[in-house]
Formats: structure tokens, C-alpha cells, sequence
């Protein structure tokens, strides 16, 4: 059963505007969030996280938002670059648990020029 | 900068081969995973451990086993390979004080 969804697989966005990616958990438990980004033949590569006792949290392009109520995160990137296709998964943890991650299926984001 | 490195980018096995994943950090962090992913599945943990000689169980065991006899090395053994054991193999590490994992460059195994 997963407790942590991304309905999207994929996303085409234009460069220069803004990706939106949405994911969903089912574990109230989580109370830390992560989203990675993967290139093809690589290994994930961290990109942003966010607590829970926080509903927002940017870093440069990135900012990811938080909804507790909803158990919902999203991650926006403004503005879009080429360099940004790739896979991003969306990561949650619970306290006590040694850490484990658990992950989403992943949205591949296409960026076109 | 944490570093995660693995022992191969790309394996060929055959069925009922014994494979060995190898996984090296070279931070002094307690807690290293193996994962693997497949695509619509994303990743998928297969064991961690929290310390030397310590290991648990993941959400998908079955077919592998791991070891941990020095704190910078953690490896993941395939008894007797499957097919359906062909996937990409990612190692990780994670941070002292944060739950945010740190990646090697992975190991996409295929199992003939």
C-alpha cells in the first residue's frame, strides 16, 4: 500500500514558466518531506525538504509547499529551465523510523523550449 | 559534500548467478539503505542498517541480503539472481541529525 502518491507520471511545461508537481501521502505520521530529482542513469540528487511545522519553504526556483490539513505537497519551480527534465520523486519520513524515506512513483517533468 | 559511491554503473548477470552490490560512503554516518527503482514504482527500500553488523528488513526483502562489517561499506547480495530482479540499484546514506538521504550514482543490473 502506498503511503506516499504522485498522480502525475508526467509534465510538459515551457521554459520560462512555472512546473507544478503534486503529492499526495496517507500517514499522518510524516512529519518530514523531501523532493529529489533524478537524471536518467544516475542516482537521486536532494533537492529541497520541508518540516511540518512549517507550510513553506523556498530555495532559489524552488519552493515547496506543505498542507497538513490536506495531507498534500507541492513542489513549483519558477521559472522552468531545460535543465530541469528529469524524474522528481517526492520523499516522506516518520519520526522514530530510522530515517526510512518512503517515495512516490515519480512525475517526469519535460521542459521544451 | 557527503560522497556515496557504488561498485559498478552497469552489470549483466545471469539466472542463478550470486551477485554483490557494493556501497561506500565516506562520511562517518551510521544509517545506510539500499533501494532499487523501477519505473511507475519509484524506489523501493530493500534493507537498511543503523549501525555495524545491525540490519533490517525493507519493504521488499525477499530474494536479497545485505552486509555491514565496516561502517563505510554496506552490501547488498543477490543469493541466486532472477530476471525479475533486473532494476536499478541505488545506495544512500543519511545525514547525521536530518532524515535526508544522500544518493550514490546507482547500478542498473540486468539479470539474463
Amino acid at each position: 500500500d502506498q503511503q506516499v502518491k504522485q498522480n502525475s507520471p508526467s509534465l510538459s511545461v515551457q521554459e520560462g514558466r512555472i512546473s507544478i508537481l503534486n503529492c499526495d501521502y496517507t500517514n499522518s505520521m510524516f512529519d518530514y518531506f523531501l523532493w529529489y530529482k533524478k537524471y536518467p542513469a544516475e542516482g537521486p540528487t536532494f533537492l529541497i525538504s520541508i518540516s511540518s511545522i512549517k507550510d513553506k519553504n523556498e530555495d532559489g526556483r524552488f519552493t515547496v509547499f506543505l498542507n497538513k490539513s490536506a495531507k498534500h505537497l507541492s513542489l513549483h519551480i519558477v521559472p522552468s529551465q531545460p535543465g530541469d527534465s528529469a524524474v522528481y520523486f517526492c520523499a516522506a519520513s516518520a519520526p522514530d523510523s530510522w530515517g526510512k524515506l518512503q517515495f512516490g512513483a515519480g512525475t517526469q517533468v519535460v521542459v521544451t523550449p | 559534500d557527503v560522497k556515496v559511491t557504488q561498485s559498478s554503473r552497469y552489470l549483466v548477470k545471469r539466472t542463478g548467478e550470486k551477485v554483490f552490490l557494493e556501497c561506500v560512503q565516506d562520511m562517518d554516518h551510521e544509517n545506510m539503505f539500499w533501494y532499487r527503482q523501477d519505473p511507475g514504482l519509484g524506489l523501493r527500500l530493500i534493507y537498511f542498517s543503523y549501525d555495524v553488523k545491525m540490519k533490517e528488513k525493507g519493504d521488499i526483502p525477499e530474494g536479497y541480503s545485505v552486509s555491514r562489517e565496516k561502517k563505510e561499506r554496506f552490501s547488498l547480495i543477490l543469493e541466486s539472481a532472477s530476471t525479475n530482479q533486473t532494476s536499478m540499484y541505488l545506495c544512500a546514506n543519511r545525514g547525521r541529525g536530518t532524515d535526508t538521504q544522500y544518493f550514490g550514482p546507482g547500478t542498473r543490473l540486468t539479470v539474463l
